[in-house]
């Protein structure tokens, strides 16, 4: 059983710029979320897709985009970079059943710097 | 809403003694709990979580946290620590289930020889 992957793993941006970050679920989950964790904090909620609709939004501007796939993977979109988007970007499936979500599996997370 | 705070950032002990990582929720409504634990460069693992069945709950690795509605809390304890128990720990509320996460500031466990 293949756990939770993202891509890439580190990434340098500068400001004003836009990123795609992608992940791949675990086998058998239909659902991803994505959370943003700055140096020092926890995690953030930023978005949940389920059934490649977006399923639940936390505090973050619509330059925050994200898409899923057929195939459940996920891809998490940021336009106009600023400097305080540099952080920690988390990936986690989950098998939804009956509209109840489960356990959230985590990636290993992408690394995003902006410069 | 619902929030956590966790109430020491960072907490040393030495191998073999006790651990305790504290927390406290609000929450509007019944509240899931759980504690994550975060290594260095690797994923979130689950430790344990709290669905409003026991009320006290056994995890992976001998940690273990018991829900207190009326003190709200839902504090960590390990008997005795390892030195593999150095990491990050972040306390999360859910009050959807497992559907929508809000984590603790986290603490550092710090494990001394």
């Amino acid at each position: 059983e293949t756990g939770v992957t993202q891509s890439p793993t580190h990434l340098i941006k500068t400001r004003g710029q836009q990123v795609t970050l992608r992940c791949s679920s675990q086998s058998g989950h239909n659902t991803v979320s994505w959370y943003q964790q700055a140096l020092g904090q926890g995690p953030q909620f930023i978005f949940q897709y389920y059934r490649e609709e977006e399923n639940g939004r936390g505090n973050f501007p619509p330059r925050f985009s994200g898409l899923q796939f057929p195939n459940y993977s996920s891809e998490l979109n940021v336009n106009a970079l600023e400097l305080d988007d540099s952080a920690l970007y988390l990936c986690a499936s989950s098998l939804s059943t009956s509209g109840r979500a489960h356990e959230q599996f985590f990636g290993p997370g992408t690394r995003l710097t902006v410069l | 809403a619902q929030s956590v705070t966790q109430l020491d950032s960072h907490v040393s002990v030495s191998e073999g003694t006790p651990v305790l990582l504290r927390c406290n929720y609000s929450s509007s409504y019944s509240p899931s709990l759980f504690w994550y634990v975060q290594h260095p460069n690797k994923g979130l693992q689950l430790l344990l979580k709290y669905t409003s069945a026991a009320t006290l709950v056994k995890g992976i690795n001998g940690f273990e946290a018991e829900f207190k509605k009326s003190e709200t809390s839902f504090h960590l304890t390990k008997p005795s620590a390892h030195m593999s128990d150095a990491a990050e720990y972040f306390c999360v509320v859910s009050v959807t289930g497992y559907s929508t996460l809000t984590f603790g500031k986290g603490t550092m466990l710090l494990v001394s020889p």
